[in-house]
């Protein structure tokens, strides 16, 4: 069984400049989140799509942060404009179900891209 | 809000010694409670879930228990090896999934 894959794995960027991140999930998982992991944290959850409706973007910055998930599959997180504190890790994790009222199995995490913003 | 705390935060043992992971959490309204292992650069790899009602989960020379009134997680793992090297995060779920920083092993051969 296929992972999640995400691209790029790295990126450099200047601050003010735009980015985008893609994730593919397991194929069949309805639930993808995507999360910030910054140096030395753990992950932060930004925002959780059901199929292809937002479920939560409450911790998403969304003066910057936007993002999407077409069909249902695959999705895509964009910041524009970057600043230097968004220099972390963008996790991207897929869940067969999930659920917007609690209970969670397990979620499946793809390599991550790793964002640099100078 | 749910805040999840893990310490050591870095830890260096000999090879074959037993490693204990500690972990805390202060809503004790929680779904279950997760451990996960972070490579470097790579992604988070889940290794044991134990639901509310459960007690502890066993995998192979790990063993994870869930004191959920208490707000206490332990991550135990047995007679260690090189490989189990990385850094281990635990994660609370109640409406969403909120991660501790992570304890880093290094164990040393």
């Amino acid at each position: 069984e296929a992972g999640v894959a995400q691209s790029p794995r790295y990126k450099i960027i200047e601050k003010r400049q735009s980015v985008a991140f893609w994730c593919n999930p397991i194929s069949g998982h309805a639930t993808l989140y995507w999360y910030q992991q910054i140096l030395g944290q753990g992950p932060k959850l930004l925002i959780q799509f059901q199929n292809n409706g937002v479920v939560d973007d409450s911790q998403l910055p969304k003066d910057r942060f936007s993002a999407e998930r077409l069909k249902g599959v695959d999705s895509t997180l964009k910041i524009q404009p970057a600043k230097l504190e968004d220099s972390a890790v963008y996790l991207c994790a897929s869940s067969l179900e999930g659920s917007a009222s609690g209970r969670r199995e397990t979620q499946y995490f793809g390599p991550g891209t790793r964002l640099l913003v100078l | 809000k749910q805040e999840v705390t893990q310490i050591p935060a870095a830890l260096s043992v000999p090879e074959g010694e037993n490693l204990v992971l500690n972990c805390s959490f202060t809503d004790s309204a929680i779904y279950n409670l997760q451990w996960f292992r972070q490579d470097p650069g790579k992604g988070l790899t889940s290794l044991l879930l134990i639901q509310s009602s459960q007690r502890e989960q066993t995998s192979g020379r790990l063993n994870a228990s869930l004191d959920k009134s208490s707000g206490r997680s332990t991550l135990y793992i047995a007679a260690s090896q090189p490989g189990d090297s990385a850094t281990y995060l635990c994660a609370v779920s109640d409406y969403k999934l909120s991660f501790g920083a992570g304890t880093t092993v290094t164990v040393r051969a």
